[in-house]
């Protein structure tokens, strides 16, 4: 297994979209409906965000969106705020009860 | 509310054994919903899953791990535990634990985590 394709960072300023992308293979991304996104602060433990590639845990802003075509899947944060500045995993299902993560985003709201 | 700790000794001599247990506070590992597992981040770096584990007893292991790592569960102690063998420096990381919803028998992410405890391979 090899971790999923994510780019090391992107900015954006506050009010603005930016989408993170999370590219994968047929065997993980591609081959199930199991992509999650996770939310990370410096010294935090990780937060789920989006899972089922487009669902929202209860609590997280709708500003937050996920989406897949093919073998990539991405997410959105939009009307981009302050707090948004984190790092972002994404995570597919690989089969055979696996996981692959992607290497992190950096997001930095400018 | 469901809380998730990790416990085990910060320090591990190379070539030895990384035992860490992971507590669940809140909630019932006795539960055919949730496989529990887990994820490894070596300073620095990305978040790697390392395995997972049914309250059956039916665990699920990375392949570039397997053959080092065991996990377990007992869940009368409410408890789940990491092993991982023969550690090198490049096992340094903050391993936490977390729980995995399950849909139609197959776990699909991490809904919760513990805080993580960092672990330091060193002689």
């Amino acid at each position: 297994q090899s971790a999923l394709t994510q780019p090391r960072s992107v900015s954006g300023s506050p009010g603005q979209s930016v989408t993170i992308s999370c590219t994968g293979t047929s065997s993980d991304v591609g081959g199930y409906n199991f992509v999650s996104w996770y939310q990370q602060y410096p010294g935090k433990a990780p937060r789920v965000i989006i899972f089922d590639v487009n669902k929202r845990p209860s609590g997280v802003p709708d500003r937050f969106s996920g989406s897949k075509s093919g073998d990539t899947a991405s997410l959105t944060i939009s009307g981009l705020q302050a707090e948004d500045e984190a790092e972002y995993y994404c995570c597919s299902y690989a089969g055979t009860f696996a996981f692959v993560f992607g290497e992190a985003t950096k997001l930095t709201v400018l | 509310q469901l809380q998730l700790q990790e416990s085990g000794p910060g320090l591990v001599k190379p070539s030895e054994t990384l035992s860490l247990t992971c507590t669940v506070f809140g909630g019932t590992i006795f539960n055919f919903n949730y496989h529990w597992g887990w994820v490894r981040q070596p300073p620095g770096r990305g978040l790697e899953w390392i395995g997972s584990i049914h309250y059956s007893g039916s665990a699920y292991y990375s392949p570039s791990l397997k053959g080092r790592v065991t996990i377990s569960v007992d869940p009368s102690k409410h408890q789940f535990s990491l092993n991982l063998g023969s550690v090198t420096a490049a096992d340094t990381a903050i391993y936490s634990c977390a729980r995995l919803p399950v849909t139609m028998r197959v776990p699909h992410y991490f809904d919760s985590w513990g805080q993580g405890a960092l672990v330091t391979v060193s002689s």
